[in-house]
């Protein structure tokens, strides 16, 4: 199975600054990647698709890039509301996996 | 507007049975794919299953496989997982999404757009 490696496992930032998070595919997997972004008792909520287009109602502080094996999630200048947990998904084949998540924290 | 309601977990017995169920409501349950996603206390995100919108092609996470059944009731816009023999590692918070595929030129990537807001599945005696 095609492994997904997320770093970090833990960030911890301010707000207002710009914070990036990697997605790495154990084989390509073209552009059959997306984000999403969890909060404590709540469901994931979907941030991007196609590695890097934008769900509807997502504010565009936030951004996907990359294709093949490395991937990028990029808030570029962090909110209050962004400290949450974030987790690739890759959906090229099953089965399907997830990256390990990135927690984002106040400093 | 989509809605996903989870319904049918609470505790079980190691060995036992659960059937769980995702109401679909506000669009056309029968043309898209459905997945079940889980999470166990304090970890992360686990793909369980999937299933096509005819109920034609499903597929399993290896972990599940066996002893999981995924199948849909597109006239009651209703997606079930039937859970054999569980164990204590099938604890979790189990989530239904609706699968949505983008596609252009080159390629039709899928991903999940709606979910529901989970049931907690604790198998313990």
């Amino acid at each position: 199975d095609i492994q997904l490696t997320q770093s970090p496992s833990f960030l911890s930032a301010s707000v207002g600054d710009r914070v990036t998070i990697t997605c790495r595919a154990s084989q390509g997997i073209s552009n059959y990647l997306a984000w999403y972004q969890q909060k404590p008792g709540k469901a994931p909520k979907l941030l991007i698709y196609a590695a890097s287009t934008l769900q509807s109602g997502v504010p565009s502080r936030f951004s996907g890039s990359g294709s093949g094996t490395e991937f990028t999630l990029t808030i570029s200048s962090l909110q209050p509301e962004d400290f949450a947990t974030y987790y690739c998904q890759r959906l090229n084949s099953y089965p399907l996996t997830f990256g390990g998540g990135t927690k984002v924290e106040i400093k | 507007e989509v809605q996903l309601l989870e319904s049918g977990g609470g505790l079980v017995q190691p060995g036992g049975s659960l059937r769980l169920s995702c109401a679909a409501s506000g669009f056309t349950f029968s043309s898209f794919a459905i997945n079940w996603v889980r999470q166990a206390p304090g970890k992360g995100l686990e793909w369980v299953s999937a299933i096509g919108g005819s109920g034609l092609t499903t597929y399993f996470a290896d972990s599940v496989k066996g002893r999981f059944t995924i199948s849909r009731d597109n006239s009651k816009s209703t997606l079930y997982l039937q859970m054999n023999s569980l164990t204590a590692e099938d604890t979790a918070v189990y989530y239904c999404a609706k699968e949505t595929r983008y596609c252009s030129s080159s390629s039709c990537p899928p991903f999940f757009d709606s979910w529901g807001q989970g049931t907690l599945v604790a198998v313990s005696s």
